[in-house]
């Protein structure tokens, strides 16, 4: 069975830095594209970022370019973004989702996890 | 950056209705689009891929359609269960974009 699960979600003040991480499990992770969603409180869906399976591309949304990173350890299982000069409209749950292979829609989802930015 | 536009944004319905949703995106996007269900409190379900291709799993009721700018999303029976919020997305670009939402109530 396919799981995703995210972790490392919080409070943190504007300006401040969070890491996230999401383990996965149940497939061959090194063999697929992962990406960050996120949907801020009441609102849509939100892409954030890409890292395909070797990590060779990486795509990310203009509101997030140059102060979010994606990375992927396939030793680890284990996606990761780091989250850099946070601002209060980047407060959302995050979700770690894993693109179909060789297409770019989202197969399966984890639970996602919340950031609040906020002093 | 291909937008997507859902409509209506709301919509009112009652148990065996039949229900239809569309999304336009701002540019052609061939059939790369997908559409996903989301309860309260829960992630994203995916339903239709490629426009019109069921997801393995879901019911026959769900159906998807269209190509280029203009798709739909049909529930032939509306059931308890479908109560819920749907997004399509686009993945003709690698900058994905999802519509609005649409979210289906009860009558």
């Amino acid at each position: 069975e396919v799981q995703l699960v995210e972790s490392g979600g919080g409070l943190v003040k504007p300006g401040g830095s969070l890491r996230l991480s999401c383990a996965a499990s149940g497939f061959t992770f090194s063999s697929y594209s992962m990406n960050w969603v996120r949907q801020a409180p009441g609102k849509g869906l939100e892409w954030v970022s890409s890292i395909s399976s070797s990590s060779s591309y990486i795509y990310y949304a203009d509101s997030v370019k140059g102060r979010f990173t994606i990375s992927r350890d396939n030793a680890k299982n284990s996606l990761y973004l780091q989250m850099n000069s946070l601002r209060a409209e980047d407060t959302a749950v995050y979700y770690c989702a894993r693109d179909q292979m060789a297409t770019n829609y989202f197969d399966y989802w984890g639970q996602g996890t919340l950031v609040t930015v906020s002093s | 950056d291909i937008q997507m536009t859902q409509s209506p944004s709301t919509l009112s319905a009652s148990v065996g209705d039949r229900v239809t949703i569309t999304c336009r995106a701002s540019q052609s996007i061939s059939s790369w689009l997908a559409w996903y269900q989301q309860k309260p409190g829960k992630a994203p379900k995916l339903l239709i891929y490629k426009a019109s291709s069921l997801e393995s799993g879901v019911p026959s009721r769900f159906s998807g359609s269209g190509s280029g700018t203009e798709f739909t999303l049909t529930i032939s029976s509306l059931q308890p269960d479908d109560f819920a919020t749907y997004y399509c997305q686009q993945y003709n670009s690698y900058s994905r974009t999802f519509g609005g939402g649409t979210k289906v109530e009860i009558k």
